[in-house]
């Protein structure tokens, strides 16, 4: 079983709409999330880190259910620009490296 | 302020075929990792160096050797290349290993072993 799963999408949202990925972990060691952003044939870059209490950056919010070893990223008023690979990360609690998933597709169109 | 670099873009070897990647940031940070990505795999770590000096294996080192030349660059050798190493190989850097501070990516290296 992979460490971090997500669902590969795609996920095909309209301009405006609201969407959801969940991420789940094995690892109940793992200590910090993050969620970070591919763009096609592009570098990930780091989108935001996810806190215990949930927290919001503009149009995206995270949410972390430790009971559930799931994190969620919820993006509204989806943009054109939205379109990409979002990569969901632990910081693995066994030998403190970063594991990455596999990635969920969103692609928004007009 | 470039980032993170990386040398070539893209490559195509034969089996058998040796090559080094090159990796440079001039973030002056002190970890740097080389990761690969496969199609539904995810990045998997393949080697990491926590400061200059040191380097230590990752998911998947075998194949591979690194060389921490400096604390700006670090370089990643397939010394025989293998059909099942053809994947994209980022590296990337960070401030300190192990805690789970933001890495900044190189834009990758496309590689074709045939």
């Amino acid at each position: 079983r992979k460490e971090v799963e997500q669902d590969p999408g795609p996920f095909n949202v309209p301009e405006g709409a609201t969407v959801a990925f969940n991420c789940t972990y094995s690892n109940s060691a793992s200590q910090s999330f993050f969620w970070y952003r591919q763009d096609c044939r592009k570098e990930p870059k780091l989108l935001m880190s996810v806190y215990s209490s949930g927290n919001e950056d503009g149009r995206f919010t995270a949410q972390l259910n430790r009971a559930s070893q799931y994190i969620s990223l919820l993006i509204r008023d989806s943009k054109l620009s939205d379109s990409a690979t979002y990569l969901c990360v632990a910081l693995s609690g066994g030998y403190n490296k970063l594991i990455f998933g596999a990635g969920t597709r969103l692609a928004v169109h007009p | 302020n470039a980032g993170v670099t990386q040398t070539p873009k893209f490559q195509v070897l034969k089996t058998g075929q040796s090559m080094t990647l090159q990796c440079a940031q001039d973030m002056n940070h002190n970890s740097m990792y080389w990761y690969r990505q496969d199609p539904g795999m995810g990045l998997r770590l393949i080697y990491y160096s926590a400061s200059e000096g040191t380097t230590d294996k990752g998911e998947v080192p075998n194949g591979y050797n690194v060389s921490r030349l400096n604390k700006r660059e670090f370089s990643l050798r397939l010394e025989s290349a293998a059909p099942s190493q053809t994947s994209v190989y980022f590296c990337a850097s960070s401030e300190r290993a192990h805690t789970g501070e933001t890495q900044y990516f190189g834009p990758g290296t496309r590689l074709l072993v045939l």
